[in-house]
């Protein structure tokens, strides 16, 4: 399997604008995370699904920030409009059944620059 | 949010010396302890996943220990070597996730 695949792996932007990074899971796994790795708060959850349905959504900043799962292989995150504090290096990782019990496997991140 | 504190926040070593850290989570609600390694420009690592107390786990010169009653887990590196610069993340999984702020190593060659 070629591990948890993110696109674009950079993305530069102007504020206002709307962005949207893609993942796609390891085949097979059934819950998919997205995550924001920035200098001041660390690597923080923004929300996870299992079997494509969203579980918590709790860390999402705010209402420009949303997230789909159509289907088992395929997982989107928007912002619109973007803003430069959301600036950031945003991961996609995914595991398998046992949630929380079993390690994650990491994207290699999309680095996102607002302007 | 819950605190997952890990200490050092960065340590330096020479090659050759055996190091540990500290990981700190909430001892209620517990559903397991993750340790990731995150070289630069990469993307984290699983290293180990621990749910027991008192749970140990090994994988070469690295060991991790868990105790969930007192809430905290450790990390070993025996006989550091520059390849495990890294910065060593843990992740406490009760309802939710929280990753801690990591531990940044250097190993000078």
């Amino acid at each position: 399997d070629a591990g948890v695949i993110q696109s674009p792996r950079h993305e530069v932007t102007e504020m206002g604008q709307e962005v949207t990074l893609r993942c796609k899971p390891i085949s097979g796994h059934d819950y998919l995370f997205w995550y924001r790795q920035t200098m001041m708060r660390g690597l923080e959850l923004l929300i996870y699904f299992n079997n494509n349905v969203p579980i918590d959504d709790s860390g999402m900043p705010e209402d420009r920030f949303s997230a789909k799962m159509p289907n088992a292989s395929f997982s989107n995150l928007k912002i619109q409009p973007s803003e430069p504090r959301d600036s950031a290096v945003y991961f996609c990782a995914s595991s398998f059944r046992a949630q929380g019990r079993r390690e994650q496997f990491f994207g290699p991140g999309t680095r996102l620059t607002v302007l | 949010i819950l605190n997952v504190e890990q200490s050092p926040q960065s340590l330096h070593v020479q090659e050759g010396d055996s190091t540990n850290f500290t990981c700190s989570f909430p001892s209620s609600n517990f559903y397991a302890l993750h340790w990731y390694r995150w070289e630069t420009a990469k993307s984290p690592e699983a290293l180990f996943v621990m749910t027991l107390n008192g749970d140990e786990k090994k994988k070469g010169r690295i060991s991790a220990t868990l105790n969930t009653k007192e809430g905290y887990s450790y990390l070993y590196i025996k006989g550091s070597q520059p390849e495990d610069s890294a910065t060593y993340l843990c992740a406490f999984t009760g309802n939710q996730f929280y990753f801690g702020t990591g531990t940044s190593l250097t190993v000078i060659p």
